[in-house]
């Protein structure tokens, strides 16, 4: 089970290009690295997936080294909206036990 | 739209009674989960199941019970309810998306259990 580490908060202002970067040192050949976007008194939401180099849809890109040792979530021109904790998880297609993080607390101030 | 239900959104009960947390997917998946987790803090898996008859506990002991009878069904029981117990849970329910590598978790919008 591939142990993930993130920053605890960061802050950022409207309109700017945030990047969170998550370290996972021992992931194995077979695991994907997926993130979640959770707001106050809701459950997690599905962002983004990958497994090497890039990887980008309508919210989000995910940049992931040659070595996979880390990920970055970019996440550009934020707003207030996106003001929440994100998560990175690392898996494979039969990993069942889906073990989060402790996240990190974004927050986005006008 | 949500494709996966959790009943009662908000629970206020005393001590000692029992409870059941709901939980529901019409998306025919067949791995679903259990995560606690206490305001601004980090989720804590609790039980998960592989599929029909099938559960298992997650890392956060719990003294919670869970059953998984139908594909669809995942509820969570707690048989005598203390304070301890106060806390949000949520249910989840994976998939493995075509093109995509790993299971992707869908979320319910949680039940917010609160023990006097």
């Amino acid at each position: 089970l591939a142990k993930t580490t993130q920053p605890i908060s960061m802050d950022s202002y409207e309109g700017q290009e945030v990047n969170i970067t998550c370290s996972h040192n021992n992931i194995a050949t077979n695991d994907y690295i997926t993130w979640y976007q959770q707001f106050p008194s809701q459950g997690p939401r599905f962002i983004i997936q990958g497994y090497k180099t890039k990887v980008t849809n309508e919210v989000a890109s995910l940049f992931i080294p040659a070595d996979r040792k880390s990920s970055t979530l970019s996440l550009p021109r934020v707003s207030l909206s996106d003001t929440a904790v994100y998560y990175c998880l690392v898996g494979d297609v039969g990993f069942q036990k889906l073990v989060f993080g402790t996240g990190t607390r974004l927050l986005v101030s006008p | 739209e949500a494709d996966i239900y959790q009943t009662p959104r908000y629970l206020v009960i005393g001590t000692g009674k029992k409870i059941t947390l709901e939980c529901s997917q019409t998306m025919g998946h067949d791995k679903m989960y259990w995560y606690q987790q206490d305001p601004g803090m980090e989720l804590h898996l609790i039980h998960y199941s592989y599929g029909v008859n099938s559960t298992e506990k997650g890392d956060l002991s719990s003294e919670s019970t869970v059953s998984r009878i139908r594909t669809e069904h995942f509820p969570l029981t707690l048989e005598s309810a203390r304070p301890s117990h106060t806390s949000q849970y949520l249910c989840a329910s994976s998939e493995y998306m075509v093109g995509a590598g790993a299971n992707v978790l869908t979320f319910g919008a949680g039940s917010r259990l609160t023990v006097l």
